[in-house]
C-alpha cells in the first residue's frame, strides 16, 4: 500500500463544524491527490500537491481547504462541514504523475449530520 | 474532454468469462488503468496499458486498446467469486499535477454468480 496511512477511518461530526482528514506517506511521493467518492459519481479530485506547499484545486474544491507542510502529509479541511460533503475520502499518491504508480489509501468514510 | 464512461453493472456465471468496456474522450491519454474496489476497502491498481498499445495480458487479465474508437476493455478469464468488486477504469494525460490527475468512470459493479 505503498505506506499510505488516512486518518480517521471513519468519523461522524455536525453541520457547521471544521473537520480535517490526514493523509500520511513513508515513501516519499512527490504527488499528493485528495478524491471524493460518492454513488453515481465515481471518484472526483478535490485538490492535489505536488510539492511540499503546493497545491492546487481539483474539480470539485469548494468548501475544502488543504496544507501540505512536509512531504509525508497532506491535509484536507472542511471549513465548515454540510451534509452534501457526506462521501468517503481517499489520498492517492505517486512519484511521478502520469506513470502507473498511483497508490490509493484505505478510505475515510465521513459522515455530517 | 474529460469523461470516461462505463456500463455500470454486470453479472456473470462462476468460471465464465467477464468483459468490462470503457470510453473515454481525451486522445492526449497517455495511460489507461483499471482498478478494482472491493467493499469497504480502497482502490487496487489491477492493470494498465500505455495508450500507445494495443493488448496488455497479464495472467486472466487481458486489456485490449482500441484507440481509433476510444475503446478499453478488460476481460476476465475464468471468472471467480472472488473477482467480485466494483472496477473503474481511469485515464490520465501527460505532465504533473493535474495533468497527470486520474479521470475516473462510474465504475462497473461485478457480480459472480456461483
Amino acid at each position: 500500500d505503498a505506506g499510505i496511512t488516512q486518518s480517521p477511518r471513519h468519523k461522524v461530526t455536525e453541520t457547521g463544524t471544521p473537520v480535517t482528514l490526514r493523509c500520511h506517506q513513508t515513501e516519499n511521493h512527490r504527488y499528493m491527490y485528495w478524491y471524493r467518492q460518492d454513488p453515481g459519481h465515481g471518484l472526483r479530485l478535490i485538490h492535489y500537491s505536488y510539492g511540499v506547499k503546493d497545491t492546487d484545486k481539483g474539480e470539485v474544491s469548494d468548501g475544502y481547504s488543504v496544507s501540505r507542510s512536509k512531504t509525508e502529509d497532506f491535509l484536507l479541511t472542511l471549513e465548515s462541514a454540510t451534509s452534501s460533503q457526506t462521501s468517503v475520502y481517499f489520498c492517492a499518491v505517486t512519484w511521478q504523475a502520469d506513470n502507473y504508480g498511483y497508490t490509493f489509501g484505505s478510505g475515510t468514510r465521513l459522515t455530517v449530520v | 474532454g474529460e469523461d470516461v464512461e462505463q456500463s455500470l453493472f454486470l453479472s456473470v456465471r462462476e468460471g465464465d468469462s467477464s468483459v468490462i468496456n470503457c470510453t473515454y474522450t481525451d486522445s492526449s491519454s497517455t495511460y489507461l488503468y483499471w482498478y478494482k474496489q472491493e467493499p469497504g476497502a480502497g482502490l487496487q491498481l489491477l492493470t494498465y496499458i500505455f495508450s500507445n498499445m494495443d493488448m496488455k495480458q497479464d495472467q486472466r487479465l487481458t486489456v485490449l486498446l482500441n484507440k481509433k474508437d476510444k475503446h478499453l476493455s478488460l476481460r476476465i478469464a475464468d471468472t471467480q467469486t472472488g473477482d467480485s468488486a466494483i472496477y473503474f477504469c481511469a485515464e490520465s494525460k501527460p505532465g504533473g499535477g493535474s495533468q497527470g490527475n486520474l479521470i475516473f468512470g462510474k465504475g462497473t459493479k461485478l457480480s459472480v454468480k456461483p
